[in-house]
């Protein structure tokens, strides 16, 4: 059974930093493309960032490039987002998400929750 | 880049069948695939339908999918509605753009 299980959530000052993770199972995880996608509270979806299988392709939403980095560790089936210089805008649940870059997303973690205010 | 347009909201009573359009702002709607998504209340989304019309495996055939190149528009066909269908649904296409989702109310 595939999981996706996101971790790192929680409250954090503007400007602060956070740093989410994503522990998948069930599926060669090195084999497949992953992204970040955030909804904010009583909002639709957003996409934030893509990463190909390898690690070797990535993009950002313009709404956060430059501040946040997406990587991955195929030997720790694993998934992270490093998010810097963090704004109110960023207040969201976090959903790790895999998915093809142009694809469609075939399963979604249960999300992770992040607040930014003081 | 181009924009994908939802009804805020439908809503429909059991048994019946409802559409939900996904209308695209430029660029033509058969050019890319069009997915949708299920977000039940508390929960996280749910692929219903990808690549225009594909059901994965466990979704209901009651759930289909098509494209209108005359309207540049895609639409999510539930028919025999359960009160377990009441959910947002989120259309997308390519370059990750989603529309801002349609709210069903089964009542």
């Amino acid at each position: 059974e595939v999981q996706l299980v996101e971790s790192g959530g929680g409250l954090v000052q503007p400007g602060g930093s956070l740093r989410l993770s994503c522990a998948a199972s069930g599926f060669t995880f090195s084999s497949y493309e992953m992204n970040w996608v955030r909804q904010a509270p009583g909002k639709g979806l957003e996409w934030v960032s893509y990463i190909s299988s390898s690690g070797s392709t990535i993009y950002y939403a313009d709404s956060v490039k430059g501040r946040f980095t997406i990587s991955r560790d195929n030997a720790k089936n694993s998934l992270y987002l490093q998010m810097n210089s963090l704004r109110a805008e960023d207040t969201a649940v976090y959903y790790c998400a895999r998915g093809p870059w142009n694809g469609y997303i075939d399963y979604w973690g249960q999300g992770t929750l992040v607040t930014v205010s003081s | 880049n181009f924009m994908l347009t939802q009804p805020h909201s439908v809503s429909e009573s059991p048994g019946k069948t409802v559409t939900i359009s996904c209308t695209r702002s430029s660029g033509s709607i058969a050019s890319n695939y069009v997915q949708w998504y299920q977000q039940r209340p508390g929960s996280a989304p749910t692929t219903v339908i990808y690549e225009d019309n594909q059901r994965p495996s466990g979704v209901p055939d009651r759930f289909s999918g098509s494209i209108d190149s005359s309207s540049n528009s895609a639409s999510l066909t539930i028919s025999g509605l359960k009160t377990e269908d009441e959910a947002d649904y989120y259309c997308q296409s390519y370059d990750w753009v989603f529309g801002g989702g349609t709210k069903l109310t089964v009542l």
